[in-house]
């Protein structure tokens, strides 16, 4: 089956660095998404991309988040100025078809900020 | 908003014992419902799903069936193998067309001891 690829596994950084999580969705797939999981806490929703653009964000996904498409198998999360507070496992998703709600997941980034 | 209340685990079990792992779920109209499993070092897979109530969804001897009237949708197998020792979440969609962004509990982690 095929898998949509996340890099790095783990990640360590500074509080106040910038971060860019790496995710390879499905070749012919279109929608992308990002989730997170806080140690403990349930996996939350951040944000989903169709056509090279943001379709949804949650509260979340401030100003401090931003996704990016740079070419045509690349999909990036980047995390300005880190905060303790997202150290969390991020996956990536990525999905054919709007309303086909298999969503096809990553193995995820543990990004832990110190 | 939606949210998706899911059994605390851990959960340890004998090798073919009974399984259930409890799911309850709060949204407005007609939700789609998932099961979700993470197995170690890899990423969340569909599990099953059901969209409709009274549904049942069905997968590698797992069962849950969509309860409108309770809003529970709890996963169930008769006979659980060392190999389904995984992280199991418990997710949701809205009802509205094209709303594709989960809504997921927290995750139960199931082991099960030879």
């Amino acid at each position: 089956e095929p898998e949509v690829t996340q890099t790095p596994s783990h990640q360590v950084t500074q509080m106040g660095q910038e971060v860019i999580l790496r995710c390879v969705p499905i070749s012919n797939h279109l929608y992308f998404y990002w989730y997170r999981q806080i140690l403990g806490q349930k996996v939350e929703f951040l944000v989903s991309f169709y056509n090279n653009e943001i379709s949804e964000k949650s509260e979340i996904f401030d100003d401090q988040f931003s996704v990016e498409r740079p070419d045509g198998s690349n999909f990036t999360l980047k995390i300005r100025s880190t905060k303790l507070e997202d150290s969390a496992m991020y996956f990536c998703a990525s999905s054919g078809n709007l309303g086909n709600e298999k969503l096809f997941f990553g193995s995820g980034t543990q990004l832990s900020v110190l | 908003g939606d949210s998706v209340t899911q059994m605390e685990g851990p959960v340890t079990l004998s090798e073919e014992a009974f399984l259930t792992i409890n799911c309850t779920y709060t949204a407005t109209g007609y939700p789609s419902l998932f099961w979700y499993v993470q197995y170690p070092g890899e990423g969340l897979q569909l599990l099953l799903k059901a969209t409709k109530a009274d549904d049942k969804g069905s997968n590698k001897g797992f069962e849950a069936t969509y309860r409108k009237e309770t809003t529970s949708f709890h996963l169930e197998k008769g006979s659980v193998q060392v190999s389904d020792s995984a992280v199991y979440f418990c997710a949701l969609t809205g009802s509205n067309f094209g709303n594709e962004k989960l809504t997921f509990g927290t995750g139960t982690r199931l082991t099960i001891i030879p």
